[in-house]
């Protein structure tokens, strides 16, 4: 079965400190990765694909297939980055799963 | 820029009432989704279509029905609405392997 694990459900930060959200995914075969996130009274958007290897507002994730997973990196976060975090792979099916999410309060 | 646009922001029904969610979106993508979205439970799929007159069950499909009559169109409806469907409702759409288009929701409040 197809599961996406977001360890935490809370992570509380100080700006400018680093910030790590984790995301472990189990999926057969080789899922698309993608980051998705919701800012206060927005509706949810992309962050990050891993295919394109961007790096939206300072954000990376490196996909570790050894460890399957896609932890989500900023190295000095801000306060607009508090929002709700959803890992997200996406299969041969080309149907998402969502993670529970995790909300990152960065407070100044 | 996509847009896919939820009929309402916030309803209020009553038990037993059949409710209508409605969701258009403007970019011609072939698939269309329906979630709900819970504290401490993320985004969890009710269903999906991938054309018109085509719709498949998510994870959490009891409950809730589909009607897609025209590809811009996806509509999800309570049949019988219960408490435990107050949620926030969200329609997304994509093409093929590409990212989701959100709309911004509806807060469905069931008394």
């Amino acid at each position: 079965a197809q599961r996406v694990t977001q360890p935490e459900k809370l992570l509380s930060v100080f700006k400018g400190a680093p910030v790590e959200l984790k995301c472990n995914y189990s999926y057969s075969g080789s899922p698309e990765l993608f980051w998705y996130v919701q800012y206060s009274r927005q509706r949810l958007q992309l962050l990050l694909r891993h295919i394109s290897r961007e790096s939206i507002k300072g954000f990376t994730a490196d996909l570790n297939k050894g460890e399957t997973s896609f932890h989500l990196k900023k190295p000095f976060a801000q306060e607009e980055d508090s929002a709700m975090y959803y890992c997200a792979p996406q299969g041969g099916s080309y149907i998402p799963t969502f993670g529970r999410g995790t909300s990152l309060i960065v407070h100044p | 820029d996509v847009k896919v646009t939820q009929s309402s922001r916030y309803l209020v029904k009553r038990t037993g009432e059949k409710v209508f969610l409605e969701c258009v979106q403007d970019m011609d993508h072939e698939n269309m989704f329906w979630y709900r979205q819970d504290p401490g439970l993320g985004l969890r799929l009710i269903y999906f279509s991938y054309d018109v007159k085509m719709k498949e069950k998510g994870d959490i499909p009891e409950g809730y029905s589909v009607s897609r009559e025209k590809k811009e169109r996806f509509s999800l409806i309570l049949e019988s609405a219960s408490t435990n469907q107050t949620s926030m409702y969200l329609c997304a759409s994509k093409q093929g392997s590409e990212k989701l288009f959100f709309g911004s929701g509806t807060q469905l409040s069931v008394l």
